[in-house]
């Protein structure tokens, strides 16, 4: 089975700074990879996936993720955050019907 | 076109009562998956049905815990004699297909709070 490590639990940055939210997947089949977040009090909203070609994904509100394979890895990345991106964010990996979640991060954008 | 309807949004239970979680796909979705989060944790999958049939159920708890995708209507997550550790958010999510490149889509979670 699949499992995935966000390597960060909590990430404070301030407004207009860049952000890279770490995700590491191990996997012994090909899977596909997502990325959701998380506002307070609501359900998880996709917010880019990876199934193949190109491995650099763009999302919705500016979030890019990058997929490496040789590293099994598929960071987030916003050159520039908002406030309003403050959430919990979700690595996912899936085969099938098997979709594992990381722990999540906790992205916090300060003024 | 709704997307994944959960009810309640907050439930409260008595410990050993009995909590009904419902949950209506997305319309055209026949696959649903229910997921537990517990505060500060991420998600757990419970169990994964579709129309009639439960294809997955690894992550139930063996007792208490029970789950239905009847022919007619929403998913049932059924918990019975609720206890405090039962106290968390459900999420139940939809997908067309069970081909991997489809990713779920997620309800706004019913709260339950045991007291």
């Amino acid at each position: 089975a699949q499992s995935v490590t966000q390597l960060d639990s909590q990430v404070p940055v301030f407004e207009e700074a860049p952000v890279e939210l770490r995700c590491n997947y191990s996997s012994s089949v090909s899977v596909y990879l997502f990325w959701y977040v998380q506002y307070p009090n609501q359900g998880l909203q996709l917010l880019l996936k990876y199934l193949s070609g190109s491995t650099l994904v763009k999302g919705i509100n500016g979030f890019e993720a990058e997929f490496n394979k040789s590293q099994t890895s598929f960071h987030l990345r916003k050159p520039s955050v908002h406030i309003s991106d403050t959430a919990e964010y979700f690595c996912a990996v899936r085969n099938n019907n098997d979709m594992r979640f990381g722990a999540g991060t906790r992205l916090t954008v300060k003024p | 076109n709704a997307g994944v309807m959960q009810n309640p949004r907050h439930l409260v239970r008595r410990r050993g009562q009995e909590a009904r979680l419902r949950c209506s796909p997305m319309k055209g979705h026949s696959h649903v998956y229910w997921y537990r989060q517990l505060p500060e944790e991420g998600l757990k999958f419970m169990v994964y049905l579709q129309k009639e049939n439960i294809i997955d159920e690894s992550g139930m708890p063996k007792e208490r815990f029970s789950a239905e995708f009847p022919k007619e209507g929403p998913s049932i997550l059924r918990i019975q004699q609720v206890v405090r550790g039962d106290s968390a958010a459900y999420f139940c999510a939809s997908s067309p297909t069970g081909q991997g490149e489809y990713g779920y889509t997620f309800g706004s979670g019913t709260r339950l709070t045991v007291v």
